[in-house]
């Protein structure tokens, strides 16, 4: 049981450039989002959906862009990276959004 | 919007003594989570309290969720080296919206 898987794990990008970061999770959860963690901190909610074909916006969604095509998929995409996207992305998944929530390993992207 | 706090930052303690870290929201919560981080790893789920004046123990961890149901802490007993990481809370409103605290770094010197 793979849980959820995040690739890459590392990533760097030109500013500018754009990307997508894959998650995806073999538990048929409906809920599913993505967070940033910078240093010294907590973790900013970017998106979330509450099943397939449904996204909604978290607390830092600007420059990013998400769809749910599938229960299983939530790809996360840049759409011109910037120096301040440099950060750890947690990709996270749960039966639903009040039961416990499980995170993938995380993608560390850096933009120069 | 809510807003969780979480103190300390950091904490250092010697192996054997107790570790507490403390989450206070804005708003009243319909559940809180606990989580733990070993560095350079991701959030691991420990909990979720959901009745006013929950207590919940896991062998040397206690979780409180406080009568207001606005504020919760973690209590670890007598830590051990196993215990380094960074423990967040997740305070989750009525509207079903999470916002994670900054976390509680915890280091424990043998």
């Amino acid at each position: 049981n793979a849980g959820v898987t995040q690739t890459p794990k590392f990533q760097v990008l030109k500013t500018g450039q754009s990307m997508t970061l894959q998650c995806a999770q073999d538990m048929n959860h409906e809920y599913m989002s993505w967070y940033r963690q910078d240093p010294g901190m907590g973790l900013r909610l970017i998106h979330y959906s509450v099943g397939a074909g449904i996204t909604d916006q978290g607390e830092v969604p600007n420059g990013y862009n998400v769809s749910r095509s599938t229960t299983e998929d939530f790809p996360l995409r840049l759409l011109s990276a910037a120096p301040s996207q440099t950060s750890v992305y947690f990709c996270a998944s749960s039966y639903s959004y009040s039961t416990e929530a499980f995170f993938g390993q995380g993608t560390r992207l850096t933009v120069v | 919007g809510q807003q969780v706090m979480q103190i300390p930052q950091y904490q250092h303690v010697q192996e054997g003594e107790d570790f507490t870290t403390y989450c206070n929201s804005s708003t009243t919560l319909s559940n809180i989570q606990w989580y733990k981080q070993r560095p350079g790893g991701h959030p691991v789920f420990l909990i979720q309290l959901v009745k006013s004046g929950e207590v919940k123990k896991q062998k040397r961890l206690t979780f409180q969720f406080g009568e207001a149901k606005k504020n919760s802490s973690l209590h670890i007993t007598a830590t051990q080296t196993t215990d380094v990481g960074t423990y967040f809370c997740a305070g989750r409103d009525n509207a079903g919206k999470s916002t994670f605290g900054d976390g509680t770094t915890l280091t424990v010197k043998p």
